[in-house]
């Protein structure tokens, strides 16, 4: 059971706006900030936002990273078949002394 | 260009020991952190264990805490994972992983290798 709480799953249609929800508590993201990743079939995880919502040169403003007390969200507008994949969330815990990950959201475009 | 190069994985029996290897290049390798973070199959992705720039500070996942210990060669560009008393458990690809910053609890993981197998089974 993850610390860090995803949907394993969501969808939408070229050119839509899809929003992944990533919930946990005061000891992550209500204190820290949140990373995003994304992570294509047999390949390694690339980071997508840092910061909570800030984009790594070359990552597509297309992407955006939110936060609201103790859950956070990534938001991708103009949908494309290209952003499917699976996109996990991150943080510090001040009370595992860790990083922690959600489960991943597997983004399914119709 | 920031590389990181995973070796070392593979089959190996339960209760046995496996040394994995990260080769860094394209940064200055003493400066950062270094971490290793595995993802079983078909499973999510799991903080294993960082250590800090120059051997500094060490931490580690709960589920390794004290069968595996992390360690680096700042002299070769390297990083290792020694992992002993293996268990069916720990069966993932094992990523090497560059710390973003001096602080752990405000830094990414910014750069990712593409990751070593590590089996294990009888």
């Amino acid at each position: 059971q993850s610390v860090l709480t995803q949907p394993p799953s969501a969808s939408g249609t070229p050119g839509q706006r899809v929003t992944i929800s990533c919930s946990g508590s005061s000891s992550n993201i209500g204190s820290k900030y949140v990373y995003w990743y994304q992570q294509f079939p047999r390949a390694a995880p690339k980071l997508l936002i840092y910061r909570t919502d800030q984009r790594p040169s070359g990552v597509p403003d297309r992407f955006s990273g939110s936060k609201s007390g103790t859950s956070a969200s990534l938001a991708i507008s103009g949908l494309r078949s290209d952003d499917e994949a699976d996109y996990y969330c991150s943080t510090w815990d001040d009370s595992l002394s860790g990083w922690v990950f959600g489960r991943g959201t597997k983004l399914t475009v119709l | 260009e920031v590389q990181l190069l995973e070796s070392g994985g593979g089959l190996v029996q339960p209760g046995g020991s496996l040394r994995l290897s990260c080769a860094a290049s394209g940064f200055t390798f003493s400066s950062f952190g270094m971490s290793w973070v595995r993802q079983g199959p078909g499973k999510g992705l799991e903080w294993v264990s960082v250590i800090g720039g120059s051997g500094g500070d060490t931490k580690y996942s709960d589920s390794v805490k004290g069968r595996f210990t992390i360690s680096r060669d700042d002299s070769k560009n390297t990083l290792y994972l020694q992992m002993n008393s293996l268990r069916a458990g720990d069966t993932a690809v094992y990523y090497c992983v560059r710390v973003s910053g001096y602080y752990y609890d405000s830094s990414a993981l910014d750069y990712w290798g593409q990751g070593t197998l590590v089996t294990v089974s009888s």
